[in-house]
């Protein structure tokens, strides 16, 4: 199994809608972060938590909103979703100073 | 701002050497990362460098400068699986967070 799972994989919504990517992760890390990647650009930072009880606003959060389930859940919300909120999002963990471990990635469309 | 700079694209021969160069704010600096990345999946980790200097590791070398605000990623003897993007990834003391750069997509050719 993977360390960072995400759900769903890829997934098709209409404008409007409210959509949930969930991710959960094995590594035992207090750190996760969602980013989100348009074709041929690097991967921009929508939130981050450091642990249950802290959540913090990435570069781009307008949009978005995130829950910390757990110290192994976070999950992102887009509460009416919109076509250029089309892109791949990954979530990513990490500890104290180290390297991150992503995810696959969740493919989303939003037409 | 936190801007973090690498040419957009590259190119280079298969069993050549190829450098590409990250350029980032100094202030508050913590830490820069590489990644590579293949079309449509996940990034992977490379290097980490936090204090000045090269970090070699097998093929892939990494050189950090702190007071000049660069590193580079040196691929050595290119192979045609290494054609990717390479993220550079920095972390600052402000948030402990990690930003990106818009990577540079490499492509190897024979």
């Amino acid at each position: 199994d993977a360390d960072v799972t995400q759900t769903p994989r890829n997934r098709i919504t209409k404008t409007g809608k409210r959509i949930m990517l969930e991710c959960s992760q094995t590594k035992g890390h207090d750190r996760m972060y969602w980013y989100r990647q348009d074709p041929g650009l690097g991967l921009q930072l929508i939130y981050y938590s450091f642990d249950v009880k802290d959540i913090n606003k990435g570069e781009i959060s307008d949009g978005y909103s995130v829950s910390r389930q757990a110290q192994a859940k976070f999950s992102l919300s887009l509460e009416s979703a919109i076509p250029n909120q089309t892109a791949l999002y990954f979530c990513a963990t990490s500890d104290l100073g180290g390297e991150a471990f992503f995810g696959q990635g969740t493919r989303l469309t939003v037409v | 701002g936190q801007n973090i700079d690498q040419p957009t694209e590259m190119t280079a021969t298969e069993g050549a050497i190829v450098q590409i160069n990250c350029t980032y704010q100094t202030s508050g600096f913590n830490g820069l990362f590489w990644y590579q990345q293949h079309a449509g999946e996940a990034p992977t980790f490379l290097s980490y460098n936090v204090l000045d200097g090269l970090e070699e590791k097998g093929r892939f070398s990494s050189f950090l400068s702190r007071s000049k605000g660069y590193s580079y990623l040196l691929l050595k003897e290119l192979q045609m699986k290494d054609s990717a993007s390479y993220l550079c990834a920095v972390r600052f003391w402000a948030n402990n967070d990690m930003r990106f750069g818009a990577g540079t997509r490499l492509t190897v050719k024979p």
